[in-house]
């Protein structure tokens, strides 16, 4: 089956941990992006990459780090320096990054810091 | 700033009645707008996309329509069905074309 995963499902840390979250995607697609949702909210993005090695910022990058060595792969690393790590996160990718594409997304990873 | 967003948080509908979901966007130069069904602790899913250059696209049960001289987006959904509960999300492409931006959602509440 061709799609996106996201693993695990559900992740419990504890405060001050760094923690990285999965996203992997059997699609071919240059473009992957990672958000962030909070009860009752919309998606916020945090980084996204059109291409292998090389990524940039979005809207609430703080406290976040991503690698794309792979063009499979997008993992998100929430630092102990986001403040306020505990949301649902959701992992994309589009054919393109240029804009103007669907973007299919995965099942998404619960965190929860205490 | 750029923003999405979406007229009522929720909509409360009968099966079988037609729902309206509305949406205004900011940015009149995004030329790319999509909408998304997300249902509880799921991923959002596709369900019908709509070029600047076009006012109207129809899918299955679904007919997205563009307002470019009021930037207002709509989703319409025929025969509303209790499948159809979900928070429904607008997004349009960024400045710059490389991303969405999301409006905040609204939740779809279908009774039988």
């Amino acid at each position: 089956d061709g799609g996106i995963t996201q693993s695990p499902k559900y992740l419990f840390r504890k405060e001050g941990q760094n923690v990285t979250l999965s996203c992997e995607q059997n699609l071919n697609h240059d473009a992957m992006y990672w958000y962030r949702q909070d009860p009752g909210q919309g998606l916020r993005l945090i980084y996204y990459s059109q291409i292998v090695n090389d990524f940039q910022k979005g809207d609430i990058a703080e406290g976040y780090s991503v690698s794309r060595e792979k063009k499979e792969s997008f993992p998100l690393t929430v630092t102990s320096a986001q403040k306020n790590p505990t949301a649902f996160y959701l992992c994309a990718s589009s054919s393109s990054g240029t804009g103007g594409y669907e973007q299919y997304f995965g099942p998404g990873t619960r965190l929860t810091v205490t | 700033g750029e923003s999405v967003g979406l007229h009522l948080p929720t909509l409360s509908v009968q099966e079988g009645d037609n729902s309206i979901i509305n949406c205004a966007y900011s940015n009149s130069a995004s030329d790319y707008f999509i909408w998304y069904k997300q249902e509880s602790g799921k991923g959002p899913q596709f369900i019908i996309d709509i070029r600047s250059n076009m006012d109207k696209r129809q899918g299955q049960r679904v007919t997205v329509l563009l307002n470019k001289t009021v930037k207002h987006l709509s989703l319409q959904i025929a025969a509303t069905q209790p499948g159809d509960s979900a928070v429904y999300f607008c997004a349009e492409n960024n400045q710059a074309g490389t991303a969405l931006i999301f409006g905040k959602g609204t939740t779809l509440s279908v009774s039988s």
